[in-house]
């Protein structure tokens, strides 16, 4: 069993509909929890960064936490082209030396 | 230039070449590592240097040799791959408390025949 399980997709939704973007895992261990955005030819990069479990809300994006169920989920309302992207699923142990364990990512289109 | 720069962007190289990618970070950062990502897998953590001292190496095969001369540039010394190991690779940095908010740099994708 992988330890971060991140459906592949891919997932096309029309402009301005709301996604849903979801992770499980198997370590109850994890403590933070984080998605990161890739671009086609870019690097990742962090988009959302949370502790513990709850929600968290930057803009149209919120992150929410289920630790009792090992689950992490993002949202996007209103979503747009821009951001159509690969969405990766990360977590860190606490006093774990950084070491992140993603998931294998979501590809999204948002088509216009 | 700012945030993390990797060069080359592309690398196309045989199975008994000696080739090395290079990454810079402008950050301030003093952690930096190295990824491997493959098509449909989750990013592998290869190497981590903290403070130049390299404190992680997850099984990664002796024909990957990592170098970090100081806090800014990291390196990857690659030689006798194989076609397994074509990939993005990916270099990031990092605040050496708190390492979840890594930086990314675009990454070099290697293709090895």
């Amino acid at each position: 069993q992988k330890e971060v399980e991140q459906d592949p997709g891919p997932l096309s939704v029309p402009e301005g509909a709301i996604v849903s973007l979801n992770c499980t895992y198997s370590n109850s261990a994890f403590q933070y929890f984080m998605w990161y955005r890739q671009y086609s030819r870019k690097g990742p990069e962090l988009l959302m960064y949370t502790y513990s479990s709850g929600n968290k809300e930057d803009g149209r994006f919120t992150a929410q936490v289920d630790k009792s169920s090992k689950y992490i989920s993002l949202f996007i309302r209103d979503s747009q082209p821009s951001d159509s992207a690969t969405y990766l699923c990360a977590m860190l142990l606490p006093g774990s030396a950084r070491q992140l364990t993603f998931g294998s990512g979501t590809q999204l289109t948002v088509l216009p | 230039e700012t945030g993390v720069t990797q060069t080359p962007r592309h690398l196309v190289m045989g199975m008994t070449n000696k080739k090395s990618l290079k990454c810079e970070q402008h950050l301030g950062h003093n952690a930096m590592y190295w990824y491997k990502q493959s098509a449909k897998k989750p990013l592998e953590l290869m190497f981590v240097y903290n403070f130049k001292e390299q404190t992680e190496n997850n099984s990664v095969p002796s024909r990957f040799s990592p170098e970090c001369p100081n806090s800014s540039h990291l390196f990857l010394h690659l030689h006798t791959l194989q076609p397994e190991d074509s990939a993005l690779y990916l270099c990031a940095s990092s605040h050496a408390r708190g390492g979840g908010e890594q930086f990314f740099g675009p990454g070099t994708r290697l293709t090895v025949l």
